[in-house]
């Protein structure tokens, strides 16, 4: 089956540096997405990786390696309004997005 | 990027009645269109895949005869739910794409709050 995995919560303090991973099983690989999801908001598109190496955008950074099926989702100097939730996603072979359960970020100050 | 228009925003229906929601891609030519549902604290469900001018495929456990979805033209896709009751109540987002133009990121529309009473 296919399948995506990245924690479900983590903590991180205002100002620092948090990584949020995500391993994924799928069949086929035709990208990954991380979106950004406020509560009761549809989610936001942060970044696309469809090839080995980090992908730098401002306070946000994302990693991918194929070859060991995983990304990271590396946020730098945090501010409160990153709290919210990180979805990681992958297009497989048939180009269909699947999801990972997202990953609640929590800052405090 | 591109936008994709979602309507309504939010939308309280009776039980027993049904409701369209209407998806747009309003600068690009969607090829495929995907719907989803997401309850409260969890992660987006998806329910079908719509390409331009077929069937949907709906995912395993969705009801195609509850959760009609027509994907007409390029630009719109509609998701009607049918004889809505209040376990359908629920954050609907669609999201538009086109992948074999080149086109990989998938562009959300702003997501419709479904309440039924």
């Amino acid at each position: 089956g296919q399948n995506i995995d990245q924690p479900t919560e983590m903590t991180a303090t205002e100002g620092a540096i948090v990584q949020i991973n995500c391993t994924y099983q799928t069949s086929g690989f035709n990208g990954l997405f991380w979106y950004q999801q406020h509560a009761g908001e549809a989610p936001t598109f942060l970044s696309y990786n469809v090839l080995d190496g980090l992908e730098e955008k401002g306070r946000f950074s994302s990693f991918l390696s194929r070859s060991k099926g995983y990304s990271y989702l590396l946020l730098k100097e945090l501010q409160m309004k990153d709290s919210a939730s990180y979805l990681c996603a992958v297009f497989d072979s048939n180009y269909q997005l699947i999801w990972g359960a997202g990953t609640k970020l929590i800052i405090k100050p | 990027g591109a936008v994709v228009s979602q309507h309504p925003s939010r939308v309280i229906c009776k039980s027993g009645t049904s409701v369209k929601i209407e998806c747009r891609s309003l600068d690009f030519q969607a090829t495929t269109m995907f719907w989803y549902r997401q309850f409260p604290k969890q992660s987006l469900m998806l329910m079908a895949t719509s390409n331009e001018g077929s069937k949907a495929t709906y995912e395993q456990g969705v009801e195609k005869d509850k959760f009609l979805i027509n994907h007409a033209s390029l630009t719109l896709s509609t998701l009607t739910v049918t004889s809505a009751h209040p376990e359908d109540s629920s954050f609907y987002i669609c999201s538009a794409s086109s992948p074999g133009q080149g086109n990989t990121e998938a562009f959300f529309g702003q997501g419709t709050r479904l309440t039924v009473v």
